[in-house]
C-alpha cells in the first residue's frame, strides 16, 4: 500500500525567500510521485511529477523536487517565493501508471510581503 | 483544449436528501476518477472508471453512493441518502491512458463540487 506524509500543515515564508515543502512517502513498489497545487475554490493543478529517470524534476512556476529513494522523500522547493505562490500544496503517490493517487493532507503556503 | 467540467459548483442539501453530481472529462480521456476531499484532508479516491468499466471502487460507500459513466464519456456520482459527514468537495479527474510508453499519465482535475449537508 502507498501513503504520503506531509510535514507541516502550514508553512510561512517572506516574499523572495526559499520555499521548502516536505513530503515523505511509503510504497511497496517503485513509486510515481506528484506535486499538485490548489488555489481557493479551484481544482488541483499538476506542478511536477516523477516517474522514472532523472531524480531532479523541474515543474511549472519555478518549482522543482528531488526524488531521494534512500530517504523516501520528494520535497518541493522554489528558490524565491512570490505572493502568487500562496496556495495549498499536495504531494501524492501512485503504485503504477493510471492508478489512483494517494494524497497527503496538504500544506498551506503563506507568503508575506 | 477544454478542461474537465463539473456541475453544479455548489450544493446545499439537508441530511437524508439525495444529490447528484455531473462530470464531463477532457475529450478522448479514457480514464475518469471521482475523489472526495473533506475539509483539511487530501483528496481520496471514491471510484475509477476506464471507459465504461469500473477499475477501482474499493473506497466507495456503496450503501449510499453510486456512480455511472455513460457511454464512456460523462459520469454522474449520486448520494442517497446524504449524511452530515458527506459534506466535502467532490473532484472529478480524467487521464489519457494509452500503452504508449511516452503517454502522459497526468490526471487533470475539474473545479469540484462543494457539497454542504445540513
Amino acid at each position: 500500500a502507498q501513503s504520503v506524509t506531509q510535514l507541516g500543515s502550514h508553512v510561512s515564508v517572506s516574499e523572495g525567500a526559499l520555499v521548502l515543502l516536505r513530503c515523505n512517502y511509503s510504497s511497496s513498489v517503485p513509486p510515481y510521485l506528484f506535486w499538485y497545487v490548489q488555489y481557493p475554490n479551484q481544482g488541483l493543478q499538476l506542478l511536477l511529477k516523477y516517474t522514472t529517470g532523472a531524480t531532479l524534476v523541474k515543474g511549472i512556476n519555478g518549482f522543482e523536487a528531488e526524488f531521494k529513494k534512500s530517504e523516501t522523500s520528494f520535497h518541493l522547493t522554489k528558490p524565491s517565493a512570490h505572493m502568487s505562490d500562496a496556495a495549498e500544496y499536495f504531494c501524492a503517490v501512485s503504485a503504477q501508471r493510471f492508478q489512483k493517487l494517494v494524497f497527503g493532507t496538504g500544506t498551506r503556503l503563506l507568503v508575506s510581503p | 483544449e477544454a478542461g474537465v467540467a463539473q456541475s453544479p459548483r455548489y450544493k446545499i442539501i439537508e441530511k437524508r436528501q439525495s444529490v447528484a453530481f455531473w462530470c464531463n472529462p477532457i475529450s478522448g480521456h479514457a480514464t475518469l476518477y471521482w475523489y472526495q476531499q473533506i475539509l483539511g484532508q487530501g483528496p481520496k479516491l471514491l471510484i475509477q472508471f476506464q471507459n465504461n468499466g469500473v477499475v477501482d471502487d474499493s473506497q466507495l460507500p456503496k450503501d449510499r453512493f453510486s456512480a455511472e459513466r455513460l457511454k464512456g464519456v460523462d459520469s454522474t456520482l449520486k448520494i442517497q441518502p446524504a449524511k452530515l459527514e458527506d459534506s466535502a468537495v467532490y473532484l472529478c479527474a480524467s487521464s489519457l491512458e494509452t500503452r504508449d510508453r511516452f503517454s502522459t499519465d497526468t490526471q487533470y482535475f475539474g473545479p469540484g463540487t462543494r457539497l454542504t449537508v445540513l
